[in-house]
Parts: structure tokens; sequence; C-alpha cells
């Protein structure tokens, strides 16, 4: 089945490191998404992983797969009070073509991070 | 590039009431999306289309839920009636088929059903 676990909640002083973390059940997903919300905003892309990856980093953020214990974490360095939000892990099932376009997206709870001066 | 686009923000009725919301998705994004949230929970599925065909609606609560993406670019999600467990943000997103099928979110619909 597909379920998606977060914590609810991460609080960290700004500068400090964030790690968010992520473990889901289902081993056949192909991508693992982190997106952010902030209050009243949609949810923006932050950065998704290929399931046959380790790890991957883009500037501040740094996510790490653990495929054995279906794991997901996402680091954010030098966290600022802008970071503040919250985030969702997401895991993507199917593959699009051009005339399917099928891919399912199954959503964490989302961890609410908040950075304080 | 302009991003997916929703009305309205916001809307409040009363139970039994219709209602219905709209999407305009990136230009040349073939699928579309419509996601539930309830309060403190993350987006759930609703209804999946690829141009104006729907390819996954296995979620969506068929006896008052309705949705429609006549021409293969904007799209209409209703609700009649609506419940008090309606009350949600109704989020589109948008995506171009590919090799890793981001999807892209507009900023929602916060509907309260009193």
């Amino acid at each position: 089945g597909e379920d998606v676990e977060q914590s609810l909640f991460l609080s960290v002083r700004e500068g400090d490191s964030s790690v968010i973390n992520c473990t889901y059940t289902d081993s056949s997903s192909t991508y693992l998404y982190w997106y952010k919300q902030e209050p009243g905003a949609g949810l923006q892309l932050l950065t998704y992983i290929f399931s046959n990856m380790d790890m991957k980093q883009d500037q501040r953020l740094t996510v790490l797969l653990n495929k054995k214990d279906k794991h997901l974490s996402l680091r954010i360095a030098d966290t600022q009070t802008g970071d503040s939000a919250i985030y969702f892990c997401a895991e993507s099932f199917g593959r699009a073509t051009m005339n399917t376009g099928f891919q399912k997206l199954v959503f964490g709870t989302g961890t609410r991070l908040l950075v304080s001066p | 590039e302009a991003g997916v686009a929703q009305s309205p923000r916001y809307k409040i009725i009363e139970k039994r009431q219709s209602v219905a919301f709209w999407c305009n998705p990136i230009s040349g994004h073939a699928t579309l999306y419509w996601y539930q949230q309830i309060l403190g929970q993350g987006p759930k599925l609703l209804i999946q289309f690829q141009n104006n065909g729907v390819v996954d609606d296995s979620q969506l609560p068929k006896d008052r839920f309705s949705a429609e993406r006549l021409k293969g670019v904007d799209s209409t999600l209703k609700i009649q009636p609506a419940k008090l467990e309606d009350s949600a943000v109704y989020l589109c997103a948008s995506s171009l088929p590919g090799d890793t099928d981001t999807q892209y979110f507009g900023p929602g619909t916060r509907l309260t059903v009193l």
C-alpha cells in the first residue's frame, strides 16, 4: 500500500541545519519529492530525487535516500527565518508517457518547520 | 512563464449549497490534477486528467463531486451538495508528461462549509 509518514514539527535556530525526515512504505515509487508550503499558498517544488539515487544536493538543500529502510530526508543548511513553512515529502507512482500521463503522487502529512532568530 | 491559476481564492457556503472552482494550468501542460487538502493533512488526489480525458478518478466522491476539462485546457471542479467535511483547500496542479513529470501547484481555493 501507499503510506508516507513525517514528524509533525521541527524547531531550529537561524543559522543551524534542519533535517526533515520521511518514511514511505511502497518501494515501487519512481521519484520522491520535497514540496514547501507557506501559509495561504500552494505547494512549491523544492527538489526531487530519482529512486535509484542515494543523494542529491541543490545549493542549501541535500536529499538523502535510504531505499533499504525506505527513508528520505531533507537537510537545509544555514536555515533562515524565511524557511519557516510546512514541508511535504511525496512519492510518485507510475510513469508518464505522451499518451497516458499517468503519475500519482502520495503526500505525507507535512512537517512544520519553525525557525527562530 | 505564468503559473497555475485558480479562482476563487476563498469561498464560504452553507451546507447543501453548490460550489465550483476553476483552474487554468501552465500553458502546454497536458496533465491536470485536482487535490483536496484538509487542514493538518497532506494533499489527496481527487482526479487526474490527460488532455480532456480522465486518467484516475478513483478517489473522487462521485455522488457529490464532479470535474470536467472540456477543451483540454481549463478545468472546473464542482461540489453539489456540499457537506461540512468538504471544508478544505482545493489545489490544482499541472504537469508536462516526461521523465520527471513534476507537478506544479496553484495557490488553491480555501472552501469553508458552514
